[in-house]
C-alpha cells in the first residue's frame, strides 16, 4: 500500500530560527494536505496542493508540491513558539483516503 | 469560523461492549469522515461517507465497525465489542472546500 514518509521525527529550534518538514510519498499523488496539530489538539488543515511543482504562501508558512508528484516540504520562517506542535502531511492518491504521515514534531524553545 | 462537534469527550469502557461516538458535522458539508490516532502516533483514516453510504473505508474498518448517520445532523461511529488496541483519539471530520476536524473522542477499553 501506499507509504508516507516525513523527515525529520522531531525538531527542536531556537526561536525565530527557520524550519523545514519533508514529505515524501512512495507513489505519485493526487494531492496533498498539510495539517497542524497542536499538543492535545485536534489537526488543524493548513493547506492543500494539487498542481506540479505548486508553491503556497501564508504569512511565515510555504509549502511546496514536488516535480513528480511525490513529495512536498512545509517551511517555517523565523518561528515563533506558536508554532510548536506536530506537522502532518496528508497524501491523496485520487480517493476519499488521506494516509497520514508520521508526522514532525517541532519545539520552539524562547 | 464553523466548526465540527464530537461526543463524549471521553468515553471509558470494557473490552467486549459497546461504544457508539457521536459527531455533528458542519451543515453544509457532504463528506463526512472517522479518523483515529492511537497516543503519540499518527492519524489513520477509518471511513469517509457521503450521499448516505460509505464510499471508502481502510483495513481497519472491519466488521467491528459502522457509521451511521441517523438524522439530518449526527454522524455515529459504532464499534460492536471494543477490544483493547481500539483505545485511541477518535476524530471525526467533514469536508468542503477544506476538511474540519472535531476535537476527538478519547476512547479508553479497560
Amino acid at each position: 500500500g501506499q507509504q508516507v514518509m516525513q523527515i525529520p521525527q522531531y525538531q527542536h529550534v531556537q526561536e525565530g530560527e527557520d524550519f523545514t518538514t519533508y514529505c515524501n510519498s512512495s507513489t505519485t499523488l493526487s494531492n496533498i494536505q498539510w495539517y497542524k496539530q497542536r499538543p492535545g489538539g485536534h489537526p488543524v488543515f493548513l493547506i492543500q496542493l494539487v498542481k506540479s511543482g505548486e508553491v503556497k504562501k501564508q504569512k511565515r508558512l510555504t509549502f511546496q508540491f514536488g516535480e513528480a508528484k511525490k513529495n512536498s516540504s512545509l517551511h517555517i520562517t523565523a518561528t515563533q513558539t506558536t508554532d510548536v506542535g506536530t506537522y502532518f502531511c496528508a497524501a491523496n492518491n485520487y480517493g476519499q483516503n488521506f494516509v497520514f504521515g508520521p508526522g514532525t514534531r517541532l519545539s520552539v524553545l524562547p | 469560523e464553523p466548526e465540527v462537534t464530537q461526543t463524549p469527550s471521553h468515553q471509558v469502557t470494557q473490552m467486549g461492549q459497546e461504544v457508539i461516538l457521536r459527531c455533528v458535522p458542519i451543515s453544509n458539508h457532504l463528506y463526512f469522515y472517522w479518523y483515529r490516532q492511537i497516543l503519540g502516533q499518527k492519524v489513520e483514516f477509518l471511513v469517509s461517507f457521503y450521499n448516505n453510504e460509505i464510499s471508502e473505508k481502510s483495513e481497519i474498518f472491519d466488521d467491528q465497525f459502522s457509521v451511521e448517520r441517523p438524522d439530518g445532523s449526527n454522524f455515529t461511529l459504532k464499534i460492536r465489542s471494543t477490544k483493547l488496541e481500539d483505545s485511541a483519539m477518535y476524530f471525526c471530520a467533514s469536508s468542503g472546500r477544506r476538511k474540519f476536524f472535531g476535537p476527538g473522542t478519547r476512547l479508553t477499553v479497560l
